[in-house]
């Protein structure tokens, strides 16, 4: 089953804009994080929150965690073309205190930016 | 080295077929898994090996069969499949605990 939810489904925007996907999820986790996809290629991580972390940058990605809401969020800021592809948050679950050691993956937002 | 490599990376294959997807990293990850992905759909875990051993097993279908054979590398040999298995099987790898995986690029799969 797939554990997080992510909105919107997609979501285009102008070159220079910032873009906002969100993320929520169910259970308990280790960790959170977050992929792009380019057009049925593989996926590659882009930013890592851990469960006691609350928000974390990496160049133009600022990531937020609030796990009382059970919910996440990534913003892109000054967006480019390049920026266009599919973004995925994946959930690193807890049960009993421990890691299942996979990670589950949300349905995804698909994000447009036009030059 | 950095890399997942996967390959094929295109594979058609008939339902009487016996096939091998192959994936290699050598950046000393302990962790290998497999998805799969359908078009416009998230990836779906089907294997994870920790440590050349089979960890997970999410229910897949005896057609899909995993092998670790050493640390470095993960085949998954495919056997009497069906159309709908036609998808995009993805290899990750990772170190262990609380780090990102990387993803090979994929095996696009059809099955006629």
């Amino acid at each position: 089953s797939q554990q997080g939810e992510e909105d919107p489904q997609a979501l285009s925007i102008q070159e220079g804009e910032n873009a906002t996907m969100n993320c929520s999820y169910k259970t308990s986790i280790n960790n959170l994080q977050w992929y792009r996809q380019n057009s049925g290629r593989g996926l590659v991580h882009l930013i890592l929150i851990r469960s006691n972390e609350r928000e974390k940058h990496s160049g133009r990605l600022r990531v937020t965690l609030d796990t009382s809401k059970k919910s996440s969020s990534l913003l892109i800021t000054a967006s480019r073309a390049a920026d266009t592809a599919s973004y995925f948050c994946a959930t690193d679950e807890l049960g009993g205190g421990t890691s299942y050691g996979k990670l589950t993956f949300g349905q995804g937002t698909i994000l447009t930016v036009h030059p | 080295d950095t890399e997942v490599t996967q390959t094929p990376k295109h594979l058609v294959m008939g339902m009487t077929n016996k096939k091998s997807l192959k994936c290699e990293q050598h950046m000393g990850h302990r962790a290998m898994y497999w998805y799969k992905q359908k078009a416009k759909k998230p990836p779906e875990l089907m294997f994870v090996y920790s440590y050349e051993k089979l960890s997970i097993n999410e229910s897949v279908p005896s057609r899909f069969s995993p092998e670790c054979p050493n640390s470095s590398l993960l085949n998954l040999h495919l056997h009497a499949l069906q159309p709908e298995d036609s998808a995009l099987y993805l290899c990750a790898s990772s170190r262990r605990d609380s780090y990102g995986y990387t993803f090979g690029s994929g095996t696009r799969l059809t099955v006629v």
